[in-house]
């Protein structure tokens, strides 16, 4: 049982590239998640997709974009990478029963980007 | 804004002694809390919650408490093993109709033994 993969789980830019990180999950989960981890500042939702082809903005949106391509996958995009976006990327997903959501989430192992 | 907030970027424990993880909410409509550990190259992971109609939850060696009225949870893990050396990560939640997670900037937790 796969759960939650991402890929790739390295990757180096240079400033003004673009690049899809991909994730997907097979534990049939409705709701998909791609955070941000930075050293001290934990983990802040980039975007989120609440169920299959609707997707909302997290905390720290700009310069990102996203697609739920089916209710397995959910692609985050930047379109020109900048220096700020160095980070560790983790997409995530979760069950909602009945439109609730807990919090329970499951991560995918990370993907580490460097944008020089 | 920070609305999930744990004070104590790290923390040393003596295997086999008490580690209390602290943690702060400012959002009055959290109505669910969990903690989340995590290894080092690797995902967090969902390790215990707590609904705020409660105020303990226990799963062996790991129990949450939640004190509403000075928005405030701790987690206690007894006794501490070296395993349990990690990044833990507090998170919040209203579970009315969809919400998105909360999180804390995390407490590194080392365990010497």
């Amino acid at each position: 049982n796969a759960g939650v993969t991402q890929t790739p789980k390295f990757q180096v830019l240079k400033t003004g590239q673009s690049m899809t990180l991909q994730c997907a999950q097979d534990m049939n989960h409705n709701s998909m998640y791609w955070y941000r981890q930075d050293p001290g500042m934990g983990l802040r939702l980039i975007y989120y997709s609440a169920s299959e082809g609707t997707t909302d903005k997290g905390e720290v949106p700009n310069g990102y974009n996203v697609s739920r391509l089916n209710k397995r996958e959910f692609s985050l995009r930047l379109e020109s990478a900048a220096p700020s976006q160095t980070s560790v990327y983790f997409c995530a997903s979760s069950h909602t029963n009945r439109g609730r959501n807990t919090g329970e989430l499951f991560f995918g192992e990370g993907s580490r980007l460097t944008v020089l | 804004d920070q609305q999930v907030k744990q004070n104590s970027p790290s923390l040393s424990v003596q295997e086999g002694r008490i580690s209390i993880l602290n943690c702060d909410y400012t959002n009055s409509m959290f109505d669910y809390f969990l903690w989340y550990k995590k290894y080092p190259a690797e995902g967090p992971t969902f390790l215990i919650s707590i609904s705020s109609i409660k105020d303990k939850n226990e799963d062996g060696r790991f129990t949450v408490f939640l004190n509403k009225s000075a928005k405030h949870l701790s987690l206690h893990i007894v006794p501490s093993q070296p395993g349990d050396s990690a990044v833990y990560f507090c998170a919040a939640s209203r579970t009315g109709g969809y919400q998105k997670v909360t999180f804390g900037i995390g407490t590194k937790l080392q365990v010497i033994p």
